[in-house]
């Protein structure tokens, strides 16, 4: 079974830089799996940031960046604002219609 | 600017069945594959199935197949899921979402408000 992993919270400063991470209990992230990435407030629907590794969607400011890291897929966050303050998904494409989000990441910015 | 309407969801005993909608406009419909997505009180989002712009290919989760039915009214821009033998684990806020290409199902984008559906007794 196809998990996907991301870290359950992390925090940043504000005005810091954080990196979140996706990554597959068993083999390396690829651009295959064209990782894309949303963003959901509480009581929100989710947003889409980023998807195909890192093409920012409409909308979506430059300070939210992805990539490959070594054998995960990564979002950044350069100059973490007050409102950046969400859960962050991640997720990948497994071909066959098989879509996996990660469990998600909870960023707090203090 | 398109737009996604999610209704239907409501509180039924386990065992019962639930249609979900969303109504979609602001795009040609046909056009592009849907997905629906849920997330249960407190947790992360599952990706629950999805069908291409023609609805002619349908995808689900494991956990969902065999209960669960997908389909689309492309007359009537609307998206259909076909609830059966609900469970309690069943229980979250179902959301739509669009795909990129007919037959291309990621990213999602966007989604629509949700709905919450409970099973209860």
């Amino acid at each position: 079974q196809t998990v996907v992993t991301q870290e359950p919270s992390f925090s940043v400063s504000p005005g810091g830089t954080v990196t979140l991470t996706c990554g597959l209990n068993s083999g390396s992230v690829s651009t295959s799996y064209y990782p894309s990435w949303y963003q959901q407030t509480p009581g929100q629907a989710p947003r889409t940031l980023i998807y195909s590794t890192n093409t920012r969607s409409s909308g979506v400011p430059d300070r939210f960046s992805g990539s490959i890291l070594g054998n995960k897929a990564a979002l950044t966050i350069t100059g973490a604002q007050a409102d950046d303050e969400s859960d962050y998904y991640c997720v990948l494409y497994m071909g066959s219609g098989n879509v996996v989000f990660g469990g998600g990441t909870k960023l707090t910015v203090l | 600017e398109v737009q996604l309407l999610e209704s239907g969801g409501v509180l039924v005993q386990p065992g019962e069945s639930l249609r979900l909608s969303c109504a979609a406009s602001g795009l040609t419909f046909s056009s592009y594959a849907m997905n629906w997505v849920r997330q249960a009180p407190g947790k992360g989002l599952e990706w629950v199935s999805a069908i291409s712009g023609s609805g002619g290919t349908t995808y689900y989760a494991d956990s969902v197949k065999g209960r669960f039915t997908i389909s689309r009214d492309n007359s009537k821009n609307t998206l259909y899921l076909q609830m059966n033998s609900l469970r309690a684990e069943d229980t979250a806020v179902y959301y739509c979402a669009k795909g990129p290409r007919p037959t291309t199902i990621t990213p999602l984008d966007p989604w629509g408000q949700g709905t919450l559906v409970t099973v209860s007794s």
